[in-house]
């Protein structure tokens, strides 16, 4: 089945500065590619998802970029500010069949320091 | 909308009990999934529905069982309870991957405790 191996575990960035999560998976199946932020006490939440016929996504300060090839997948946050702390999970999934079952990473927890 | 909802946020069970654990959600999706989430892990999927009436193992299901009688409603139920099912669980919903729609929608949670 698919694996999906998330780093770091921990960052920590001054607010301002940029942050970057990469993701890794096993399956080249795979062709859906979501990030969620998960606040403390509430459950994760879609921040953005690319496809694998996309090699870059951008949404304001945050952007997804995709190396099929390499099989991995980054989280790009730009201007950190303190509430972007929380734990970021990445997932994949081959979205095209029946079942749109996602396999995460680990997690990464995110600290913006003001 | 509500959204996912679910009860009860937090449970205490002693080693051996029983309880479901109940989840509803509003936005008429047909996907239903159950995830697990144990300190420092990512989600991993126990069980998932397609419809009412159709459900499915995920990656770990042992001790788990599901029902699936409304779009509505998907509960997980706990038969004898073990201190390695202490965990958060989740639950979310999606509308069918064939729509080409994947996001899930995730409900705050239930954290159980097993002792």
């Amino acid at each position: 089945g698919e694996n999906v191996e998330q780093h770091p575990s921990t960052l920590s960035v001054q607010e301002g500065d940029s942050a970057v999560i990469k993701c890794t998976y096993s399956d080249s199946a795979s062709n859906y590619f979501p990030w969620y932020k998960q606040e403390l006490g509430k459950g994760p939440q879609l921040i953005i998802d690319i496809r694998s016929n996309v090699g870059e996504k951008k949404d304001q300060r945050i952007a997804v970029t995709l190396n099929k090839t390499a099989k991995h997948f980054s989280l790009h946050i730009t201007e950190t500010q303190p509430e972007d702390s929380a734990v970021y999970f990445c997932a994949a999934s081959t979205g095209g069949t029946s079942y749109g079952k996602l396999t995460f990473g680990q997690g990464t927890i995110l600290t913006v320091h003001p | 909308n509500a959204g996912v909802t679910q009860t009860p946020k937090f449970r205490i069970l002693k080693i051996g009990q029983s309880m479901t654990l109940q989840c509803t959600q509003d936005m008429n999706h047909n996907y239903m999934y159950w995830y697990r989430q144990d300190p420092g892990m990512g989600l991993k999927l126990i069980y998932y529905s397609v419809g009412a009436g159709i459900t499915d193992k995920g990656e770990v299901p042992n001790g788990y069982n599901v029902s699936r009688s409304t779009t509505e409603d998907f509960p997980l139920r706990l038969e004898l309870a073990a201190p390695s099912q202490t965990s958060v669980y989740f639950c979310a919903s999606s509308f069918s991957p064939r729509d080409r729609n994947y996001e899930q929608y995730f409900g705050p949670g239930t954290r159980l405790t097993v002792t």
